[in-house]
């Protein structure tokens, strides 16, 4: 399965700032997901971002938010913008998928916004 | 749509007992089901998999059989170690119903005292 290398692993931000996570994948892949999980919560799915086409975002998730770059089959980026305390959560993204045998995920992002 | 519903812990147990975590699902097709952990401080990890009914899906000592006639997917340890001390996370990919994403049971933390 594939391999991801997500940075930064942790991070304390001040409040209107924005933090920019990448993710690199150590194979091509098609798809790339974006999760937060907010503090002892479950996952829950930003956006998934394929190659040479906008990302797709879920309901209550904005572009302008959560800005998402995909230049290539192994990297991605997403930015959390002017950021809120309320903003402070783990980011992680994942790539896989059934026909890949189930989903790889990075290790997460620490967010703290102070 | 898709939905993962599991008990809500935390579960605390001694060394050596029996665990069982219950999972069960709502999908429009057919799914994938899966159990991920996360042990503290880290991201999240594949424990096992399930792709059509009947299919058990085990992992260091972890087992789950994918139930089609209840829709449910219980995770299982005979024996449980201080090691096993984490959050555990059902999950269903429908990939006709929902594309590739993973959907997320609400997580359930286990602590397994010596």
């Amino acid at each position: 399965s594939a391999v991801i290398s997500q940075k930064p692993s942790r991070d304390i931000c001040q409040r209107g700032t924005s933090l920019t996570i990448q993710c690199q994948v150590d194979s091509q892949v098609t798809m790339m997901f974006w999760y937060r999980q907010q503090p002892g919560q479950s996952l829950t799915l930003i956006a998934t971002a394929n190659q040479g086409s906008e990302a797709t975002y879920e309901s209550g998730f904005v572009i302008d938010k959560f800005p998402i770059s995909r230049p290539n089959l192994t990297f991605s980026t997403l930015t959390v913008s002017n950021m809120s305390p309320e903003d402070s959560s783990i980011y992680l993204c994942s790539v896989g998928g059934p026909a890949h045998g189930g989903y790889t995920f990075g290790s997460g992002t620490r967010l703290t916004v102070v | 749509g898709n939905s993962v519903t599991q008990m809500e812990g935390p579960v605390t147990l001694s060394e050596e007992a029996f665990l069982t975590i219950n999972c069960t699902y709502t999908a429009t097709g057919y799914p994938s089901l899966f159990w991920y952990v996360q042990y503290p401080g880290e991201g999240l990890q594949l424990l096992l998999k399930a792709t059509k009914a009947d299919d058990k899906g085990s992992n260091k000592g972890f087992e789950a059989t994918y139930r089609k006639e209840t829709t449910s997917f219980h995770l299982e340890k005979g024996s449980v170690q201080v090691s096993d001390s984490a959050v555990y996370f059902c999950a269903l990919s429908d990939l006709k119903a929902a594309g590739n994403k993973l959907t997320f049971g609400g997580g359930t933390r286990v602590l397994v005292k010596p």
